[in-house]
């Protein structure tokens, strides 16, 4: 049974960087028919992707265009677990936000970390 | 972008009677690559993150009731509820996997009439 564990701070100041880990278990990071996902959502937005990762033979990396000059995922096999950084944050950035995993669709869910961007 | 639309926004049902909510997408969601549609349905209660019900628009993910049923193809798909539970209280939502950015519907609340 596959399962995504999140961790990372509820509260982030404006300008400063919000940063979230997603521990895998019962599956790899690197395995080659999944992707590894990174999404969040707000009364305002919705549910919104910010992007994914995957490995097929290398890693590729796709973001959402709002969010591609800020934001950056990194895969880390050592621990199996995949992180998300996103730079530069103001109150717009206030969300839940979620991990998953795509197979082919959203089968696996972090539990959400609620974000507030706040002062 | 591919823009899903979901209507209606609410709806109100007795128990044991059926529940449709439908779901447009701006484009086509079938892949000519493998003839299926690029299309899931979830289900999100309070506090808890999305599931999954629904993949390629009627493939039912593992668990869930028989009660629930995905259709449709192209750029409109259904879900339906065929007997409504207390438990199936829940905002549902489509959401297209043919192309990043994936994105999803709105969302349709469903109440007990």
């Amino acid at each position: 049974q596959v399962q995504l564990q999140q961790s990372g701070p509820g509260l982030v100041k404006p300008s400063q960087t919000l940063s979230l880990t997603c521990a895998i278990s019962g599956d790899s990071v690197s395995a080659n028919t999944v992707a590894w996902n990174w999404l969040r959502q707000s009364p305002s937005r919705g549910l919104e992707w910010l992007g994914r990762t995957y490995y097929r033979s290398k890693w590729f990396y796709d973001y959402a265009v709002s969010v591609k000059s800020r934001m950056t995922i990194n895969p880390d096999t050592s621990k199996n677990q995949f992180s998300l950084q996103l730079n530069s944050v103001t109150p717009e950035d206030t969300a839940i936000y979620y991990c998953a995993r795509v197979s082919p669709a959203f089968d696996v869910w972090g539990q959400g970390t609620v974000v507030t961007v706040s002062s | 972008d591919i823009v899903m639309t979901q209507s209606p926004d609410s709806l109100a049902v007795s128990l044991g009677e059926r529940a449709t909510i439908n779901c447009k997408s701006g484009q086509s969601l079938l892949y000519s690559s493998n003839n299926k549609d690029h299309l899931a349905w979830y289900q999100q209660k309070p506090g808890q993150p999305p599931k999954l019900l629904f993949y390629w628009a009627s493939t039912r993910e593992s668990g869930v009731p028989d009660r629930f049923s995905g259709s449709g193809s192209g750029a409109d798909f259904t879900l339906t509820i065929s007997s409504l539970q207390v438990e199936d209280v829940a905002i549902y939502y489509c959401q297209q996997y043919y192309s990043p950015p994936y994105t999803f519907g709105q969302g349709t609340r469903l109440e007990i009439k």
